[in-house]
């Protein structure tokens, strides 16, 4: 079954302790991004991935970090978490040159305390 | 920059009723449009795309138009049933670029 896999699917941590949310495809999809989800303000583009090794800042990269050393892969880490990245992650993969639908994960409840 | 603009931000309906969620964007310059679904606290369900040399696309009680002129993309939805309860979202993207309305959140009552 084609689809992508979010980890974990929540989140409670507290300010300033590092961690990473995974995300794995199994389409082969060159193309990977992770979004944000806040109220009223819709998906806004953290990170984006044309390919394993090639990675870009979206919309919103302050505080993340993002690598692609695979091409299934595509965690998105938080050196040092604040309240403010409190939010709905969501992980989408699609293959480049397509105009098809991305795909989503089932997204990452996070709350930083 | 795109800027992609849902209206209504919320609507409800009594159950039976057709109704159309509007969304604009600001760039025509778009390889596709996306309507999804989104379920309280559950991930995004792709609904219809419509690739920039479409007009229309139709799944079930439901159809998606765009007007790529001017900016303007409908859902139509009808014969609403509770089930349709949801948070629908539009998607515009550009060469891998994919921008977000803020979304519509649709009660269906019965």
């Amino acid at each position: 079954e084609a689809q992508v896999t979010q980890n974990p699917r929540y989140l409670i941590t507290v300010t300033g302790k590092k961690l990473t949310v995974t995300c794995s495809q199994n389409m082969n999809h060159e193309y990977m991004s992770w979004y944000r989800q806040d109220p009223g303000l819709g998906l806004r583009q953290i990170y984006y991935s044309m390919n394993v090794e090639v990675t870009d800042k979206g919309d919103v990269p302050e505080g993340y970090k993002v690598s692609r050393k695979e091409k299934r892969n595509f965690p998105l880490i938080l050196e040092s978490p604040s309240p403010n990245q409190t939010s709905l992650y969501f992980c989408a993969s699609t293959r480049v040159g397509d105009q098809e639908t991305q795909y989503f994960g089932p997204g990452t409840r996070l709350l930083v305390l | 920059k795109q800027e992609v603009t849902q209206i209504p931000a919320a609507l409800s309906v009594p159950e039976g009723e057709n109704l159309v969620l509007n969304c604009s964007f600001t760039d025509s310059a778009i390889y596709n449009l996306q309507w999804f679904r989104q379920d309280p606290g559950k991930g995004l369900t792709s609904l219809l795309l419509i690739q920039s040399s479409q007009r229309e696309q139709t799944s079930g009680r439901l159809n998606a138009s765009l007007d790529k002129s001017s900016g303007r993309s409908t859902l139509y939805i009808a014969a609403s049933q509770p089930g349709d309860s949801a948070t629908y979202l539009c998607a515009v993207c550009n060469n891998n670029d994919m921008r977000f309305g803020a979304g519509t959140r649709l009660t269906v009552k019965p």
